[in-house]
């Protein structure tokens, strides 16, 4: 069954630093996103991407995240400046466009990149 | 804005059958998902409800009232293996919003 791979599966930087997160989606799927947990909490929606720019972002999404897709399988995203509160579980999940609304396929996540800002 | 709500634990009997119930109060609404996260794992999509009514998967079945802003996930014949949480996820036009969570246990 295919998959949506995210890497490093844990990463730990100090608070000030630049991390980059990877995810590769499912190849036939045109909408990615990305989400996080922290700890105990709920998922939390942070950007949607569809057709190479930005379609949707939360208010958690502020000037110190970025995504990009730089080739045709990797989407990345990027924490500028690392706080402390930015320690979740970060996930990303892509998904094939919805049949209008009546049909809606869902989304598959990857298994997460464990954040810890310390 | 988006407000979702679900009981927050829920705890049930091997063979059992047990219902997550969840009410949303949403800015646009396309649809109902129901995902399953086991400690540790990713969630996982179950089911999405776009008309009302009932719809049967194996041993899930999701449930949907728009009129009434409420949905439930339904799950029969529990196993130890059903122990995880259970978010619903309304589908506004771009995206999921997901609610906080429901933590099953099933018990011996």
């Amino acid at each position: 069954e295919p998959e949506v791979t995210q890497t490093p599966s844990h990463q730990v930087t100090q608070m000030g630093q630049e991390v980059i997160l990877r995810c590769v989606p499912i190849s036939n799927h045109l909408y990615f996103y990305w989400y996080r947990q922290i700890l105990g909490q709920k998922v939390e929606f942070l950007v949607s991407f569809y057709n190479n720019e930005i379609s949707e972002k939360s208010e958690i999404f502020d000037d110190q995240f970025s995504v990009e897709r730089p080739d045709g399988s990797n989407f990345t995203l990027k924490i500028r400046s690392t706080k402390l509160e930015d320690s979740a579980m970060y996930f990303c999940a892509s998904s094939l466009p919805a049949e209008g609304m009546y049909l809606n396929y869902g989304y598959t996540f990857g298994s997460g990149t464990r954040l810890t800002v310390v | 804005g988006q407000s979702l709500e679900q009981p927050s634990e829920v705890t049930a009997v091997e063979g059992a059958i047990v219902q997550i119930n969840c009410t949303y109060q949403t800015s646009g609404f396309y649809g109902l998902s129901w995902y399953q996260q086991h400690d540790g794992g990713a969630p996982t999509f179950l089911s999405y409800n776009a008309l009302d009514g009932l719809e049967e998967t194996g041993r899930f079945s999701s449930f949907l009232s728009r009129s009434d802003s409420y949905g439930y996930l339904l799950l029969q014949e529990l196993q130890m293996k059903d122990s995880a949480s259970y978010f619903c996820a309304v589908r506004t036009e771009g995206l999921f919003v997901f609610g906080p969570g429901t933590r099953l246990s099933v018990l011996p």
